[in-house]
């Protein structure tokens, strides 16, 4: 029962580099989610997908992109890195879209 | 816009003691709100979901109410255990909404 499994855990980027958060459920769901975390904040919604092939825009998708070409994989893209996206970035997949489960997160430092 | 609110930030208590845990939200037109787990380092981990019919959910020493026309929800730990020391986080679900809102969290440390 791996659940989400999210990589990297950690990664430091230097300012207008790219990168791909990597993020995988076993679990079948049809939704996923990426969210954001910043330091002594509440986690906001950048990108969610309900289902293989459709994606939409969260609260904060400035500076993002995504794509769901399967089922079980939900990356989440940085192109131009800026240090406003230095934050912890948490990827979830829900069956019904109300009973959450979140990968344990990447920690992001743009420098 | 909603709104979430998580009082106090932070919270320490001796262990043995039972506490509760508020949330406030500006919203009443939720579709359920949830209570979330997230220990350093971790990701979160879902503990109680109220739909909008409910006024409460329990599992275990836990229990969490849900008042919609007061915009407020409490979670209540009884008996209170070094191993509960952990952030909780409290989110609010709209209808035909995939987003959940968020609060800051409690910062909850128990002593033994």
């Amino acid at each position: 029962n791996a659940g989400v499994t999210q990589t990297p855990k950690f990664r430091i980027l230097k300012i207008g580099q790219s990168m791909t958060l990597q993020c995988a459920q076993d679990m079948n769901h049809n939704y996923m989610y990426w969210y954001r975390q910043d330091p002594g904040m509440g986690l906001k919604l950048i990108y969610y997908s309900v289902g293989a092939g459709i994606t939409d825009k969260g609260e904060v998708p400035n500076g993002y992109n995504v794509s769901r070409s399967t089922t079980e994989d939900f990356p989440l893209r940085l192109e131009l890195a800026a240090p406003s996206q230095t934050s912890v970035y948490f990827c979830a997949s829900s069956r019904d879209s109300y009973v959450y489960t979140f990968g344990s997160g990447t920690r992001l430092t743009v420098v | 816009k909603q709104e979430v609110t998580q009082i106090p930030a932070a919270l320490s208590v001796p262990e043995g003691e039972n506490l509760v845990l508020n949330c406030s939200f500006t919203d009443s037109a939720i579709y359920n709100l949830q209570w979330f787990r997230q220990d350093p380092g971790k990701g979160l981990t879902s503990l109680l979901l109220i739909q909008s019919s409910q006024r409460e959910q329990t599992s275990g020493r836990l229990n969490a109410s849900l008042d919609k026309s007061s915009g407020r929800s409490t979670l209540y730990i009884a008996a209170s255990q070094p191993g509960d020391s952990a952030t909780y986080l409290c989110a609010t679900g709209g209808a035909g909404s995939y987003q959940l809102t968020f609060g800051k969290g409690t910062k909850l440390s128990v002593i033994p």
